[in-house]
C-alpha cells in the first residue's frame, strides 16, 4: 500500500514568490492534514480536512497560505507571496474514517521549503 | 491549547545502555498519546501508542511507554539501545476536546547512538 505522496521534496524560491505543495493520502483515508515544521522544533497542525471540508484552519495564516481538497482526495497548500520566515518544512498526513485508527495519524516524506 | 514537553533535546548513548525519554503535556482530560520516530531521511512513524486501559504500552522494535496520569507523562524507554536506534523522537498528544483530530507535538528529541 502506497503512504501519503507529498511534492515536491525540495523547494528554493525567493521571497515574494509564489510556491505550492501537493499531496496524496492514503487511499480510503478522509482526513488530511497539514502540518509545519520549522527548524528544531516538532509539528505544527495549520488546516485539517474532513474530506472536502476544512474543520480546523485556524492556524492557518489565511493572509498569505491558502489550502484546498476539492474532491476530497489530493490536497494542494499555497503560500503567496513567501516571506523568509515561511522556510520550514511542511507535512501532509492522513488518517482512516473510523473507531480507533482515526486519531492515528500516517505523516509523508515533507517539502522542505527555503526561501531567500 | 496543549502544550507537550520534551525535556531532553540531544541523548546520546553506547550500544546496549538503556533509555528513558521524558514527555510532559498540559491538558487534564481524556487524552490520546503517542510517540513517532523520524530517522534519517525518512518520515515521522509512529513507534507506539496510548488510547485507554493498559498504561503500560509496548510498540515497534523493543520499545515501551508508560502513561502516568496523575503526572501528565508519557516516558518512552528502552532497555537495550541499537545503533540502528539513531532517530529523533516525538511526542505527540491528541485531546478529545474542540481540537480533535489536532496532534500536538513535543519539540523532539534528538538519539544517538555510538557502536
Amino acid at each position: 500500500e502506497a503512504g501519503v505522496v507529498q511534492s515536491p521534496r525540495y523547494k528554493i524560491i525567493e521571497k515574494k514568490q509564489p510556491v505550492a505543495f501537493w499531496c496524496n493520502p492514503i487511499s480510503g483515508h478522509n482526513t488530511l492534514y497539514w502540518y509545519r515544521q520549522n527548524l528544531g522544533q516538532g509539528p505544527e497542525l495549520l488546516i485539517r480536512y474532513e474530506n472536502e471540508e476544512a474543520v480546523d484552519d485556524s492556524q492557518l495564516p489565511k493572509d498569505r497560505f491558502s489550502a484546498e481538497r476539492l474532491k476530497g482526495v489530493d490536497s494542494t497548500l499555497k503560500i503567496q507571496p513567501a516571506e523568509l520566515g515561511d522556510s520550514a518544512v511542511y507535512l501532509c498526513a492522513s488518517s482512516p474514517p473510523r473507531g480507533g485508527a482515526k486519531n492515528i495519524q500516517y505523516f509523508g516524506a515533507g517539502t522542505r521549503l527555503s526561501v531567500l | 491549547a496543549q502544550s507537550v514537553s520534551q525535556h531532553n533535546h540531544h541523548v546520546i548513548l553506547s550500544e546496549a545502555a538503556s533509555l528513558e525519554l521524558g514527555c510532559n503535556y498540559s491538558y487534564g482530560g481524556t487524552v490520546n498519546l503517542f510517540w513517532y520516530v523520524q530517522y534519517p531521511g525518512q518520515h515521522l512513524q509512529l513507534l507506539l501508542k496510548y488510547f485507554s486501559g493498559d498504561p503500560l504500552v509496548k510498540g515497534i522494535k523493543g520499545f515501551e511507554a508508560e502513561f502516568i496520569k496523575s503526572k501528565f507523562s508519557f516516558n518512552l524507554r528502552k532497555p537495550s539501545v541499537q545503533w540502528s536506534d539513531t532517530a529523533e523522537y516525538f511526542c505527540a498528544v491528541n485531546d478529545g476536546g474542540s481540537t480533535l483530530g489536532r496532534l500536538y507535538f513535543g519539540r523532539g528529541t534528538q538519539l544517538t547512538v555510538w557502536p
